[in-house]
């Protein structure tokens, strides 16, 4: 595509439900990183996946977090129960690279 | 610990005023310095970069930037903003031998009045 996408826009959960969000990167960036931004506050790293190598998992916040990338496509960041101090903007980003991140318009979730 | 301060969370100018939004950061080793803009409604995109070389870098729009390495810095500057300049600008530092993740400030919210 021409760009980063991500679905879904926005997404309003219940506190304790599951939620899966999903990033197209842009065609042949081997690299893909997830951002979260909490209101009011700048953009926090949660993970990095290149290639086929182990993701880097250093910025997930807790064990409720994970996140899949299959190849050099799609990915899926999954939140677990979610808590209140989930919601957030979360974003990913692609790079060929890894010098130039483009980003996606990013998820916006909220958690009652 | 790695981390990046911007010393304004809010500005606001009038049309042709001068801008310089600050930036320190704190990482150990060679890094590469980054500004992001994100206009309203729109996605987060690269203003300018800093990796090596000439420590004074242009970007798009007019905007320029200058690594003071010295002053772990790295201050974004335009000599006279416009109305269409009204964003939210993001400092970020990476590693030069690293993955590439990015290290942000908590952001810059311009206002430029017309």
């Amino acid at each position: 595509g021409a760009g980063v996408s991500q679905s879904p826009s926005n997404k309003v959960t219940e506190k304790g439900k599951d939620v899966e969000l999903r990033c197209d990167p842009i065609s042949g960036h081997t690299a893909l990183y997830w951002y979260r931004q909490r209101l009011g506050q700048g953009l926090e790293f949660l993970i990095y996946f290149q290639g086929n190598s182990a993701p880097d998992k250093s910025g997930l916040p807790s064990d409720r977090f994970s996140a899949e990338r299959t190849g050099e496509s799609v990915s899926t960041l999954t939140i677990q129960r979610t808590q209140q101090e989930d919601s957030a903007v979360y974003l990913c980003a692609s790079s060929l690279d890894r010098k130039h991140e483009f980003f996606g318009p990013g998820t916006r979730l909220t958690v009652l | 610990a790695q981390s990046v301060s911007q010393h304004n969370h809010h500005v606001i100018l009038s049309e042709a005023a001068s801008l310089e939004l600050g930036c320190n950061y704190s990482y150990g080793g060679t890094v590469n310095l980054f500004w992001y803009v994100q206009y309203p409604g729109q996605h987060l995109q690269l203003l300018l970069k800093y990796f090596s070389g000439d420590p004074l870098v242009k970007g798009i729009k007019g905007f320029e930037a200058e690594f003071i390495k010295s002053k772990f810095s790295f201050n974004l500057r335009k000599p006279s903003v416009q109305w269409s300049d009204t964003a939210e600008y993001f400092c970020a530092v990476s590693g030069s031998s690293n993955t590439g993740k990015l290290i942000f400030g908590q952001g810059t919210t311009l206002q430029v009045k017309p």
